[in-house]
């Protein structure tokens, strides 16, 4: 059984980068033709994509953030990372980890809540 | 962007009620339209992937239909641990997107 853990600082200064590292265990990360992706959840608000990055290390990221985030994968370590610079108070969120199997997600982390504040 | 809207955005209901939930895409996606459950304090669940395949361990009581841009998730007979909110997520295009999500309360 896949399970994947988020890792990183709860809490961020405004205008610093965001860094999430995701550990996968109970299988290979460069095994078999997944997307690694993120996803984060405003705390009482819905789910937003903020991109993927395949096996081979191809991304795809959110427009809407694309100017600030990279994902890389880490296939020695079985881990995959999120960095989001520049963050201000609107980043704060409950960030996911999620495998992408085919195009729905069917295993999640638990969840990073993070905090932008000074 | 795709835009995916979902109706009710909150329902009050009954155990062994039968619910149903619409996504209505604003532009035809196919039947790359899937389903997510996330009770409180947990993470979502896969469902229902391609509109209308049950995700492995989902209970027979959930059911998803619909093509192009209407879509329907439907639970039968209702159980109290159904309690959540559920999401829709189209993976037609990028960015994928989501529903804004629609609360179930029992």
């Amino acid at each position: 059984q896949v399970q994947l853990q988020e890792s990183g600082p709860g809490l961020v200064k405004p205008s610093e980068t965001l860094s999430l590292t995701c550990t996968v265990s109970g299988g290979s990360i460069s095994t078999g033709s997944y997307y690694w992706t993120w996803i984060r959840q405003p705390a009482g608000k819905g789910l937003e994509w903020i991109g993927r990055i395949s096996t081979s290390g191809n991304t795809n990221y959110n427009p809407s953030l694309k100017s600030r985030v990279t994902i890389s994968i880490d296939t020695s370590e079985n881990q995959f990372s999120l960095k989001l610079s520049s963050v201000t108070a609107a980043d704060s969120a409950l960030y996911y980890c999620a495998r992408a199997s085919a195009v729905c997600f069917d295993y999640w982390g638990q969840g990073a809540l993070v905090t932008v504040s000074s | 962007e795709i835009v995916l809207t979902q109706s009710p955005a909150f329902q009050s209901v009954t155990p062994k009620e039968k619910v149903t939930i619409t996504c209505r895409a604003s532009q035809s996606i196919g039947n790359t339209l899937h389903w997510y459950q996330q009770k409180p304090d947990q993470s979502p669940k896969l469902l229902i992937k391609y509109a209308s395949q049950s995700f492995s361990g989902v209970p027979s009581r959930f059911s998803g239909s619909g093509s192009g841009t209407d879509f329907t998730l439907t639970i039968n007979s209702l159980e109290a641990e159904d309690a959540a909110t559920y999401y829709c997520h189209q993976s037609s295009s990028l960015p994928y997107t989501f529903g804004q999500g629609t609360k179930l309360e029992i």
